[in-house]
């Protein structure tokens, strides 16, 4: 079975810093897919980055970039100089390549920017 | 280009009712997915429509069905309503095997 694991419920960053935002993951599959989203309060998901399991570089999107250690089966996200706006929940999900594309999410971390 | 669009965006519903929430998906896309969000939980995987059939399903009784429409718009129906359904409905679009744009969702109240 495939399981997301989001273990930071809340975080907060100040303005303009960096924040790392944990996900980990569990699959027997070999080829997988893993995602970010961002969710505002008006309950959009909005894809940010995504990084496939045979990539060897580490994906990145402006200021997302995902930081994977596959043996570790870890897919943090690190948001850059935060902005107001980032404060939203993030979901981390997995999809595997093989059948149907559904995701798998985790529970999610709330991110407060702090001006 | 009109991305994700769902209906209605809130709805207020008694147990033991019916109701039908509706999505069109992205210019292009032929994939619908369906996800259930509780409060302060991820999105759980309803189902998924490809070419007017039910592609795959998760863990939902059969009270949840759905239908997709030739132009790949899609409908989630749900039967005998309990107050465990309240949640936002999440519709997410894609051409298959690709990348899930998802709409804002449907809030459903059940009380």
């Amino acid at each position: 079975a495939q399981k997301i694991t989001q273990t930071q419920p809340g975080m907060f960053v100040q303005e303009k810093e960096a924040v790392t935002l944990d996900c980990t993951y569990d699959t027997s599959d070999q080829s997988y897919g893993l995602f970010w989203y961002k969710q505002p309060s008006s309950g959009e998901m909005i894809f940010l980055i995504y990084q496939g399991s045979y990539d060897e570089q580490n994906a990145t999107e402006g200021r997302y970039s995902l930081n994977f250690q596959k043996a570790r089966k870890s897919a943090n996200l690190v948001i850059s100089a935060s902005q107001l706006g980032d404060s939203a929940m993030y979901f981390c999900a997995m999809r595997l390549q093989t059948g149907a594309n559904n995701l798998f999410f985790g529970t999610g971390t709330r991110l407060t920017v702090i001006p | 280009d009109a991305g994700v669009t769902q209906s209605p965006t809130h709805l207020i519903k008694t147990r033991g009712q019916q109701v039908t929430l509706r999505c069109s998906p992205k210019s292009g896309h032929d994939t619908v997915s369906w996800y259930q969000q509780a409060l302060g939980q991820g999105p759980q995987f309803i189902f998924q429509y490809y070419e007017e059939e039910e592609r795959q399903r998760g863990n939902f009784p059969d009270r949840f069905s759905g239908h997709q429409f030739p132009n790949y718009s899609s409908e989630l129906n749900v039967n005998a309503l309990l107050l465990g359904d309240s949640a936002l409905y999440l519709c997410a679009s894609s051409l298959e095997g690709y990348e899930q744009y998802f709409g804002p969702g449907t809030r459903l109240t059940v009380t």
